[in-house]
């Protein structure tokens, strides 16, 4: 059964740091497409950072330069290093598995979601 | 970045009603396009995938339909398991997009 399980979430400062894992089951996670995808509090879903299968990562404009994705596969775990927070990054933090990214596929596994609250 | 247009953002329906929800692409995308069902509280979870294809497990009451830049999302007889907000996403490009969110509520 594949589950993917985020940890990390809480209050914390604006300009501060924070680091969330996703613990995943089920399938490798050098092998696959992860994807964090964030949804502030009553709006939509937004796509914020990929790590691909070969270690390439990309990140919404939103982040970039602020947020780092990595992977550890010896614990077949997602983390998402979260530097210099801002209000405007309060959310709940979703990690997803992308399925064959490169030939268009979909978000087709996720997690139950972490909330982070940045206080200004 | 490839904007997302969902219409209507809410609608309000009874149980047996067909649905249908459309999502426009600000250029084409194929059939890149994907639809997502999310419940209070919970994460989002995937119903439709490239356009049309049926996503293991979800029921065929649920099919999506269209290619370029316009497509659309029916429900064929609304449950009330269906009441939900759904969402459309487009997997033609970096960075990915989704649209606003359509809500569906109980008339």
């Amino acid at each position: 059964e594949v589950q993917l399980v985020e940890t990390g979430g809480g209050l914390i400062q604006s300009g501060g740091s924070l680091r969330l894992s996703c613990a995943i089951s089920g399938f490798t996670v050098s092998s696959n497409y992860m994807s964090w995808v964030r949804q502030a509090p009553g709006k939509g879903l937004e796509w914020v950072s990929v790590i691909h299968s070969d270690g390439g990562t990309y990140y919404a404009d939103s982040v970039k330069g602020r947020f780092t994705v990595s992977r550890d596969s010896s614990r077949n775990t997602l983390y998402f290093q979260m530097n210099s927070l801002r209000a405007e990054d309060t959310a709940v933090y979703y990690c997803a598995r992308a399925d064959n990214w490169n030939y268009g596929g979909p978000f087709d596994y996720w997690g139950q979601g972490t909330l982070v609250t940045v206080s200004s | 970045d490839i904007q997302m247009t969902q219409s209507p953002s809410s609608l309000s329906a009874s149980v047996g009603d067909r649905v249908t929800i459309t999502c426009r692409t600000s250029q084409s995308i194929s059939s890149y396009l994907n639809w997502y069902q999310q419940k209070p509280g919970k994460a989002p979870n995937l119903l439709i995938y490239d356009a049309s294809s049926l996503q293991s497990g979800v029921p065929s009451r649920f099919s999506g339909s269209g290619s370029g830049t316009d497509f659309t999302l029916t429900i064929s007889s609304l449950q009330p398991e269906d009441f939900a907000t759904y969402y459309c996403q487009q997997s033609y490009s970096t960075p990915r997009t989704f649209g606003q969110g359509t809500k569906v509520e109980i008339k």
